[in-house]
């Protein structure tokens, strides 16, 4: 089951420490994406890269950053500034420089703080 | 701002019957649409997008611009079609920034 990656599957933190997510892409993809879900609220867009380098926010980047220092890479760090991190954590990848290329999702990483 | 409103969030219909998945959007322009699914123990994957007009596994989903909407239907519901249906808008500036729905569950009864 390759394509993208993420790890570990289940995470717990205590509060006020950092945390970085993986995820990773086989799939030679430019564009990356990460997305938080939680009940009810369908996904919300954290952060998306669409070139090695670069990457911008989305609609909730407050308590997150991230880097892409490699094309297959994005790896997600949440911060103890976000105030609310238990959540389920998805990366997607897709082509880029189109608005209709489809988007490829990794299973999700499911971090709880306490 | 670009908003998705999927209205049901569980749906239960029994096989054989008709099926629709509601989705409304709010934006002034002209957006990309698609529908994502959400199998048991499987990833979110894309079901099907409007700009191909396309049918898959039997679906399809009519963007109507007018009453601002793209349900999913399929004629006869078949129990394989259980899942998680999320319907996602594109703005379309040239970058993927979905937006998507709450989610509806579609449960298929035999």
């Amino acid at each position: 089951d390759g394509g993208i990656t993420q790890s570990p599957k289940y995470l717990f933190r205590k509060e006020g420490q950092n945390v970085t997510l993986s995820c990773e892409q086989n799939l030679n993809h430019d564009a990356m994406y990460w997305y938080r879900q939680d009940p009810g609220q369908g996904l919300r867009l954290i952060y998306y890269s669409q070139i090695v380098n670069d990457f911008q926010k989305g609609d909730i980047a407050e308590g997150y950053s991230v880097s892409r220092e490699k094309k297959e890479s994005f790896p997600l760090t949440v911060t103890s500034a976000q105030k609310n991190p238990t959540a389920f954590y998805l990366c997607a990848s897709s082509l880029a420089g189109g608005s209709s290329y489809e988007q490829y999702f990794g299973p999700g990483t499911r971090l709880t703080v306490t | 701002a670009q908003r998705v409103t999927q209205p049901e969030k569980l749906l239960s219909v029994f096989k054989g019957a008709p099926v629709e998945l509601k989705c409304n959007y709010s934006y002034s322009g002209s957006p990309e649409l698609f529908w994502y699914v959400q199998y048991s123990r499987q990833r979110l994957q894309l079901l099907l997008r409007h700009i191909s007009r396309e049918s898959i596994k039997g679906f399809t989903a009519d963007l109507n611009k007018g009453e601002t909407s793209f349900h999913l239907k399929k004629p006869f519901a078949q129990e394989e079609d259980s899942a998680m249906y999320y319907c996602a808008l594109n703005p379309g500036t040239g970058a993927q920034k979905l937006v998507f729905g709450q989610g509806t569950r579609l449960t298929i009864n035999p």
